[in-house]
């Protein structure tokens, strides 16, 4: 059955600092893969997908980017982070059974200070 | 541009009731709504799909209704128990040829709480 990991589960980091988030999936091949963020008071926002290896879409303009080495691994990163980039951010991918059906990671709760 | 609309950030209903959430939406043709649930600190988790051809999906305790000229959706969730208490999202997926499926649009979410 498809899986998703994610980690760190939390991360605090200073403004200003790198970052990078990693997201892998498993019992899947060559699957979509998606970043979304949850700022407070806001709505899921989607950032990054992936329909391939190397191949990245952005949504929305901003300091972040991703990456996709292998087939099941997504990184979202950042060279400097700001105050609002905080929020809990989401891999996800289509379920197999049902491919309009999002499946969510457990997330990565992200605080800039 | 195109905006999607939960009628409200919390809804507290008392248990047994039934509770009615809404999902609007402007400047946007659907193929189909999807509605999840968010319990706190984790990841969405997919409730129901109503396609822009259906008017009503049920599932369990669950009902969606979706209507394309009022561009609205209902979520219904009869004989509510504190168990439900969670954020309900609603997106919406457009018709999507080839490559990249998905690109859902979310809503803010609703906060559901149910009292015993």
């Amino acid at each position: 059955s498809q899986t998703i990991h994610q980690w760190p589960a939390t991360l605090v980091q200073p403004v200003g600092s790198p970052l990078s988030l990693e997201c892998t999936v498993e019992g899947t091949s060559n699957p979509n893969l998606y970043w979304y963020r949850q700022a407070a008071g806001r709505g899921l926002q989607l950032l990054f997908y992936s329909v391939g290896i190397g191949q990245i879409s952005s949504e929305v303009p901003q300091n972040l980017s991703a990456s996709r080495p292998q087939d099941r691994q997504f990184i979202l990163s950042s060279k400097k982070l700001l105050l609002s980039d905080s929020g809990f951010y989401l891999c996800a991918t289509p379920r197999l059974s049902s491919y309009n059906e999002q499946f969510f990671g457990p997330g990565t709760r992200l605080t800039v200070l | 541009s195109q905006k999607i609309e939960q009628n409200s950030e919390a809804l507290n209903i008392q248990e047994g009731k039934t509770a009615t959430l809404t999902c609007n939406y402007t400047n946007y043709s659907p193929a189909y709504l999807q509605w999840y649930r968010q319990d706190p600190g984790r990841g969405p988790v997919f409730l129901l799909l109503i396609r822009e051809n259906e008017k009503e999906k049920r599932k369990e305790r669950l009902k969606v209704t979706f209507d394309t000229t009022l561009k609205q959706s209902l979520f219904h969730i009869t004989a509510s128990q504190p168990a439900d208490s969670a954020t309900y999202l609603c997106a919406l997926g457009r018709k999507v040829y080839g490559g990249s499926q998905g690109n859902l649009i979310f809503g803010k979410g609703t906060k559901l709480s149910v009292k015993p």
